[in-house]
């Protein structure tokens, strides 16, 4: 069974720093690897998909990577701002009709 | 159109009620799924249906029905539910089976039993 781990559970920077998210998951048989974003109450925003053929992904200050080997994923935010207050979601796609979703990072940007 | 549409954004219904949660995609995604989603949680698999038809229930009380009445439109019918069904149900949708685009989310039904 597919298991994932995200890792801080929670940070808090001060606006401007670059940080890192980490993701883990315990069978490197995947298809994708996906990462969404999530406001509180709100539904997930999908920011970046990283199929398994690929290293990783960016899209403007994001930057994906996947070790499928090692079983890691990492989201690199870069000049972090206010707005990238949220939770972030990393979720495997290992059958094609489900994700496998960690417990997420709640990161907290402040001003 | 690259959004899933999900009505009503808020719903508050007593444990006699029967009420129904709508999704809506026009990108062409022919696999739809249901997920519950409680706080600080992470979402959890409800239904799949593939191609208009189910094809995962994931051991789901019977309180909650859905249905693919075509490939645009899903549906979650609520009967009899408990306070502990309140949550955040989130509709989703995605190409069959490996997907380029992977899947994308609704912006969820705030959901809560009295």
């Amino acid at each position: 069974k597919q298991e994932v781990t995200q890792i801080p559970a929670a940070l808090s920077v001060p606006e401007g720093e670059n940080l890192v998210l980490n993701c883990s998951f315990t069978d490197s048989a995947i298809y994708n690897l996906q990462w969404f974003r999530q406001d509180p109450g709100k539904g997930l925003t999908s920011l970046l998909l990283i199929q398994s053929s690929q290293r990783e992904q960016t899209s403007g200050r994001l930057n994906a990577s996947l070790d499928k080997s090692s079983g890691r994923s990492t989201l690199y935010i870069a000049a972090s701002q206010p707005g990238d207050s949220a939770t972030y979601l990393c979720a495997v796609n290992t059958s094609g009709s489900r994700l496998t979703f960690g417990e997420g990072t709640q990161l907290t940007v402040n001003p | 159109d690259t959004e899933v549409t999900q009505t009503p954004k808020h719903l508050v219904m007593g444990m006699t009620n029967k009420k129904s949660l709508k999704c809506e995609q026009h990108m062409g995604h022919r696999a739809m799924y249901w997920y519950k989603q409680k706080a600080k949680k992470p979402p959890e698999l409800m239904f799949v249906y593939s191609y208009e038809k189910l094809s995962i229930n994931e051991s789901v009380p019977s309180r909650f029905s859905p249905e693919c009445p075509n490939s645009s439109l899903l549906n979650l019918h609520l009967h009899a539910l408990q306070p502990e069904d309140s949550a955040l149900y989130l509709c989703a949708s995605s190409q069959v089976g490996l997907s380029i685009y992977g899947y994308t989310f609704g912006s969820g039904t705030r959901l809560t039993v009295v």
